[in-house]
């Protein structure tokens, strides 16, 4: 059974911090995935990453950065931490069978 | 470029009632369609993929390509299918997938 971990399910920070948001997968997935996820939103593609050290932009990426270098591992940056990126952040990878599977979430407060 | 689109915010049905969850879409091309659950406190699961055409936890979704619909649909709702659900998207291959804004379903005793 894959396994999404996010290292922490509840953040507060404060405005103008650095913030780092971690993933880990067990099970050796080229692909992985952050999303964030807003009431009345969906959910929205940060970053994505098809392989170590390779990242491409998702749909709302600014204020966002991103570091890919273990296979396992996928951080999401917060340069600045700015309070209209109060959310929840998903991420998720994707095997070969094109299944993603998501981690519980980590619900970020800016204050 | 890629869509989806939920309509309803929320859909409220009293249980023993049927229940259709809408989701319209936008490709050029092939897509790929998905249903994604999240129950409360839980995380985002998989329910259901057009390709695999089956039926889970008794919902079912047809897709069709001339509405470019791929709503989803149960005979008889249950208290315990009430959660938010996301109709996803993706292209061939490798693909990101593209969510819609999600429908909350609440059902009734």
């Amino acid at each position: 059974d894959v396994k999404v971990t996010q290292s922490s399910r509840y953040l507060v920070k404060r405005t103008g911090e650095k913030v780092f948001l971690e993933c880990v997968q067990d099970m050796d997935h080229e692909n992985m995935f952050w999303y964030r996820q807003d009431p009345g939103l969906g959910l929205r593609l940060i970053y994505f990453s098809y392989d170590v050290k390779m990242k491409e932009k998702g749909d709302i990426p600014e204020g966002y950065s991103v570091s890919r270098e273990k296979k396992e591992r996928f951080s999401l940056i917060l340069e600045s931490a700015s309070t209209n990126q109060t959310s929840m952040y998903l991420c998720a990878s994707r095997g070969h069978n094109y299944g993603y599977t998501f981690g519980s979430g980590t619900r970020l407060t800016v204050v | 470029a890629q869509r989806v689109t939920q309509p309803e915010k929320l859909l409220s049905v009293f249980k023993g009632a049927p229940v259709e969850l809408k989701c319209n879409y936008s490709y050029s091309g092939s897509p790929e369609l998905f249903w994604y659950v999240q129950y409360s406190r839980q995380r985002l699961q998989l329910l259901l993929r057009h390709i695999s055409r089956e039926s889970i936890k008794g919902f079912t979704a047809d897709l069709n390509k001339g509405e470019t619909s791929f709503h989803l649909k149960k005979p008889f709702a249950q208290e315990e299918d009430s959660a938010m659900y996301y109709c996803a998207l993706s292209g061939p291959g490798y693909s990101t997938l593209t969510f819609g804004k999600g429908t909350m379903l609440l059902v009734s005793p």
